[in-house]
């Protein structure tokens, strides 16, 4: 059964950039969609973006001048960077997995809570 | 962007009852719509997709319905495991957005 563990630093300062990386285990990184979403203390789910196994982005509308999804095959990882971040960044990050472009996300990681604070 | 509103915000409920929440698109959305269970410190997790297909290993008592604008989960009889936070989310057009949530408790 695929896995999916998120990584990065707990703690960024603002205006500083934050960079997560999501690791697959046990799975494929062929044919899915990789996808970053994060959920605000409030509970607010928001999706953020995603990238293909070929590489292919697409962002949210309101961050799409700071974020940046990549991919890493051979280390089966994506990644996503966040700059110019605010104490509204502030959130619980979750990468998931889709099957195809339209579909649901059937896979999450457990998440990481990134708090933007000096 | 769609905007989807669920109804109740908060539903108290008890071992045995039939529960329903409500989730509404600001725009007809065709069957694009997944509903997910949230536990306390944890992940979603996929209970339904395309309006009402029942993702693998979730038990047969999550009903989806709906197509449009308009859709509902039920909980056919409420299990003590069931109690967390209901999200509908919809796939219909980027970004995807999801509804505010439905917090079942007792």
């Amino acid at each position: 059964q695929v896995q999916l563990q998120e990584s990065g630093p707990g703690l960024v300062k603002p205006s500083e950039t934050m960079s997560l990386t999501c690791t697959i285990s046990d799975g494929s990184i062929n044919t899915y969609y990789w996808t970053w979403l994060r959920q605000s203390p409030g509970g607010t789910l928001e999706w953020l973006g995603f990238i293909t196994y070929t590489g292919n982005t697409d962002y949210t509308p309101s961050l799409r001048s700071r974020i940046a999804i990549s991919l890493d095959t051979s280390n089966k990882q994506f990644s996503l960077r966040l700059t110019s971040v605010t104490a509204a960044d502030t959130a619980m990050y979750f990468c998931a997995r889709q099957q195809l472009r339209f579909d649901a996300f059937d896979v999450w990681g457990r998440g990481t809570m990134v708090t933007v604070s000096s | 962007d769609i905007q989807l509103t669920q109804s109740p915000s908060f539903l108290s409920a008890s071992v045995g009852d039939r529960v329903t929440i409500t989730c509404r698109a600001s725009q007809g959305i065709s069957r694009y719509l997944a509903w997910y269970e949230q536990k306390a410190g944890k992940a979603p997790k996929l209970l339904i997709y395309a309006a009402s297909s029942l993702q693998r290993g979730v038990p047969s008592r999550f009903i989806g319905s709906g197509s449009g604008t308009d859709f509902t989960l039920t909980i056919a009889s409420l299990q003590p495991e069931d109690f967390a936070t209901y999200y509908c989310q919809q796939l219909n057009s980027y970004p995807f957005t999801f509804g505010p949530g439905t917090k079942v408790d007792f």
